[in-house]
């Protein structure tokens, strides 16, 4: 069975643009959860989508934004790029909504850096 | 203000011996642990988990132990190897009686290494 997927690997991006970011759930799987990894804040979550809807958010601005498809199939926006937002960007997929007893299953994560 | 923390940013231990990782939360509404190791340039790979009702789970050479009073929980390796060389992050989640969770609240992780 094929495991998360996130596509783009790598990304350079300036101040003040915007970015796209996608995410393919393993197959059956129906969550997705967005996490931002930085050496200070660590790992944090930023939102889960299930059946195409918003279920749960992290304390993040408005500026990160996310949406699902009817595939489970997942994108995640930052609107107008911050030095800050430099991070590794994963995703994680399971079977069912929400993360306690829920096993969740991390992409290898989508490095952004903003220059 | 960080509610799991894991205080030890690396722990060197030797093959073969016990590897203990420490972790200890604040937020009395956690109700479930869980443990994920990560390689470099690897998304983190699920361990083991603890649901709060339980105090001692086991899987193979992993154990967690969870003390609830203390709000403390710790990962046993034994015997550590050398494929155990990795950074393992602590998580938890507090589950909502009308059904989902929170995302994962993660520690900043221990950067285990495994001494030949």
């Amino acid at each position: 069975k094929a495991g998360v997927t996130q596509t783009p690997r790598y990304l350079i991006k300036t101040r003040g643009q915007q970015v796209t970011l996608s995410c393919s759930p393993i197959s059956g799987h129906r969550s997705v959860s967005w996490y931002q990894q930085t050496p200070g804040q660590g790992l944090q979550f930023l939102f889960e989508y299930f059946s195409e809807t918003q279920r749960n958010k992290g304390n993040f601005p408005g500026r990160f934004s996310g949406r699902q498809f009817s595939n489970s199939r997942s994108e995640m926006n930052v609107s107008t790029l911050e030095l800050g937002d430099s991070a590794l960007y994963l995703c994680a997929s399971s079977r069912d909504l929400g993360t306690a007893y829920n096993e969740q299953f991390f992409g290898p994560g989508t490095r952004l850096t903003v220059l | 203000d960080q509610q799991v923390k894991q205080n030890s940013p690396s722990l060197s231990v030797q093959e073969g011996r016990i590897s203990i990782l420490n972790c200890d939360y604040t937020n009395s509404m956690f109700d479930y642990f869980l443990w994920y190791k990560k390689y470099p340039a690897e998304g983190p790979t699920f361990l083991i988990s603890i649901s709060s009702i339980k105090d001692k789970n086991e899987d193979g050479r992993f154990t967690v132990f969870l003390n609830k009073s203390a709000k403390h929980l710790s990962l046993h390796i034994v015997p550590s190897q050398p494929g155990d060389s990795a950074v393992y992050f602590c998580a938890a989640s507090a589950y909502y009686s009308g059904g989902g969770a929170d995302g994962l609240t993660f520690g900043k992780g221990t950067h285990l290494i495994i001494q030949p």
